[in-house]
């Protein structure tokens, strides 16, 4: 089974210091990897997702995330932090199919907290 | 264009009683999907459909039900609700299957309390 790990629950940073979430996926296949946010008392929006050969992802709001097969990882990167970014950020994972569909499966989430 | 909406946004029950959870979608979307978010748990999947008269268990799906009678909409049914099914509930859709790489769009959410 697919899954993915977010190291840290929480993560602190001052407003305009760099940003990063991390995320480990575990596949012996390179899955479809995704990072979505969610804003207090909101539904979940996606900010990018890596489906192809390229490895770095650009997001909206500045984010990026970049693709490592070696380490498995899917980290998630903003140089410089607005109060705005505040909120819960997933990581998720689904495995590469040839057609059809496949659920997706969430990591357990990272709060950014921006401080002034 | 509402795209995906969910009633109702709160509900207080007590254990034992009955509910039926509401999500709507106007993007004309083949699969919907019903999650909980708990703190510290991320969202795990209860039940989710491919298509209308369609549905399947997800990784949660003990003490719900779930019915796809109309494409636009998805019901999540809890029949005696219990303490434990205090959560958060999000629905989400997408248009096609695409081999995994589909964008879900996601639904405000319903705060579910059982006392």
């Amino acid at each position: 089974a697919q899954s993915v790990t977010q190291l840290g629950s929480h993560v602190s940073v001052s407003e305009g210091a760099l940003v990063l979430l991390r995320c480990n996926y575990s596949s012996s296949v390179p899955p479809y990897l995704f990072w979505y946010v969610q804003y207090p008392n909101q539904g979940l929006q996606l900010l990018l997702k890596y489906t192809s050969a390229a490895t770095l992802v650009k997001g909206i709001n500045g984010f990026e995330a970049e693709f490592k097969k070696s380490e498995t990882s899917f980290h998630l990167t903003k140089p410089s932090a607005h109060m705005s970014d505040a909120a819960e950020y997933f990581c998720a994972v689904s495995p590469r199919l040839n057609s059809g569909y496949s659920t997706l499966t969430f990591g357990k989430g990272t709060m950014l907290l921006v401080s002034p | 264009n509402a795209g995906v909406t969910q009633t109702p946004k709160f509900r207080v029950l007590k254990t034992g009683q009955s509910m039926t959870l509401l999500c709507a979608q106007d993007m004309n979307h083949e699969y919907m999907y019903w999650y909980r978010q708990d703190p510290g748990m991320g969202l795990r999947l209860i039940h989710y459909s491919v298509g209308e008269g369609t549905t399947a268990k997800g990784e949660v799906p003990d003490g719900y039900n779930v019915s796809r009678l109309k494409k636009q909409n998805f019901l999540l049914g809890l029949e005696s609700a219990a303490p434990s099914q205090t959560s958060v509930y999000f629905c989400a859709t997408h248009l096609t299957g695409t081999g995994g790489a589909e964008t879900q769009y996601f639904g405000p959410g319903t705060r579910l309390l059982v006392l």
